[in-house]
């Protein structure tokens, strides 16, 4: 079946580093990519996505590469800021006949914490 | 626009009532996901259904859960003689219908629900 696993957390930075949060996925055919984030208490709110192999997403400063020969979608940021801290998901959903539908699977996410 | 909509945002039940949590799609969605969040866990899928129709309910535990959605109203999670095990948050999405080829979909708030 499908499935995604993200790097473990936490990740903790100071602002304005570089962040990278690695995500890689198992699936058939070409599924469509998502990053998600989640602050505390809230649902989560869609981030990026790529649909097609060498997409690029981004959003916000954040980007991410579909990259199908290594099954990654990593999420990258060049500064980070204190108000990024969140939870991050990487989520893919499947695709057949050109169409993505259905669930969500999702990786277990990412909690970043940026200090000043 | 109103976005999805979710209530109560927070359940305290005992153990072996039932649990009802609502959710309203985003006008001109026809698509409703369920998904439930363990602590410090991801994303779960539990069920997709559309009008009067249940899709795929493949994450849905076999016994005391359901979940319906009415052509006119609401979509229910239902969850029949609670137990602790099933305190967590519950996440309800919604999706247009075939808007490109991905249905993007937009999370509520949440329902916490704790068992007691």
């Amino acid at each position: 079946g499908n499935s995604v696993t993200q790097m473990e957390g936490p990740v903790t930075l100071s602002e304005e580093a570089f962040l990278t949060i690695n995500c890689t996925y198992t699936a058939t055919g070409y599924p469509s990519l998502f990053w998600y984030v989640q602050y505390p208490g809230e649902g989560l709110q869609l981030l990026l996505k790529a649909t097609k192999a060498d997409d690029k997403g981004s959003n916000k400063g954040f980007e991410a590469t579909y990259r199908k020969e290594t099954t990654s979608f990593h999420l990258e940021k060049g500064s980070v800021q204190v108000s990024d801290s969140a939870v991050y998901f990487c989520a893919l959903q499947a695709n057949a006949g050109g169409t993505s539908y259905g669930k969500l699977t999702f990786g277990q996410g990412t909690i970043l914490t940026v200090h000043p | 626009n109103a976005g999805v909509m979710q209530n109560p945002r927070h359940l305290v039940r005992r153990r072996g009532q039932e649990a009802r949590l609502r959710c309203s799609p985003m006008k001109g969605h026809s698509h409703v996901y369920w998904y439930r969040q363990l602590p410090e866990e991801g994303l779960k899928f539990m069920v997709y259904l559309q009008k009067e129709n249940i899709i795929d309910e493949s994450g849905m535990p076999k016994e005391r859960f359901s979940a319906e959605f009415p052509k006119e109203g609401p979509s229910i999670l239902r969850i029949q003689q609670v137990v602790r095990g099933d305190s967590a948050a519950y996440f309800c999405a919604s999706s247009p219908p075939n808007r490109g080829y991905t249905y993007e979909q937009y999370f509520g708030p949440g329902t916490r629900l704790t068992v007691t």
